[in-house]
């Protein structure tokens, strides 16, 4: 059974530029979370998609979007790159949105953006 | 708004010693509480989890966890380290609004093992 599958695992961008992220949430799993981990630093939750909306938000600009596609998927998007940006991208799933709490979020390997 | 301290940035252990990495949080109701692994390059591995129950929990890898609700914190112990264990390890506070749930995590505590 694949757990969660982001791509790319690596990227480098030049600063303005936009990216995207993808996620495959594990089987059975029909919410996803995205999390920033900066160098150094644990995982900030950047938002959480459920029944293709997004449900909640962390603190990070409108440069940072999201998509969930029917067959749970999810892409995250960062418009203007900026050189702060550069981090580990890591994508959660759960079944359900209140529900990774009791079954604790299966995390993906992460995609290292690297903005330059 | 939720928050963890794990006040110890690096930890060294003697493999084969005993091994306790500190943590503390921050929240207004019952907290749901993880411990997280990360290896080098990788993602995050939940080792367990506390919401409710015995307040001493154990996990996977030999790992264990207790709650101490007097202290708000969730200290992770291990008996015996093994040099596999070298990682970084969150601790994470779980919250629930509106129905929907997030993560707040600490920054983390490395540990190395020494031979």
């Amino acid at each position: 059974d694949a757990g969660v599958t982001q791509s790319p695992t690596h990227l480098i961008k030049t600063r303005g530029q936009q990216v995207t992220l993808r996620c495959s949430p594990k089987s059975g799993h029909d919410t996803v979370s995205w999390y920033q981990q900066a160098l150094g630093q644990g995982p900030q939750f950047i938002f959480q998609y459920y029944e293709e909306e997004e449900r909640q938000r962390g603190n990070f600009p409108d440069r940072f979007s999201g998509h969930q596609f029917p067959n749970y998927s999810s892409e995250l998007n960062v418009n203007a790159l900026l050189l702060g940006d550069s981090a580990l991208y890591l994508c959660a799933s759960s079944p359900g949105t209140g529900s990774g709490l009791w079954y604790g979020y299966t995390f993906g390997s992460g995609t290292r953006l690297t903005v330059v | 708004a939720q928050s963890v301290t794990q006040p110890d940035i690096h930890i060294t252990v003697s493999e084969g010693a005993s091994l306790e990495l500190r943590c503390n949080y921050s929240y207004g109701a019952t907290p749901y509480l993880f411990w997280y692994v990360q290896s080098p390059g990788q993602g995050l591995q939940l080792l367990l989890k506390y919401f409710s129950g015995d307040t001493l929990v154990q996990g996977i890898k030999g790992f264990e966890a207790e709650f101490k609700r007097s202290q708000s914190s969730f200290n992770l112990r291990k008996p015996s380290v093994h040099w596999s264990d070298a990682a970084e390890y969150f601790c994470a506070v779980g919250a629930r609004d509106s129905g929907y749930s997030t993560l707040t995590f600490g920054k983390g505590t490395m540990l190395l093992v020494s031979p």
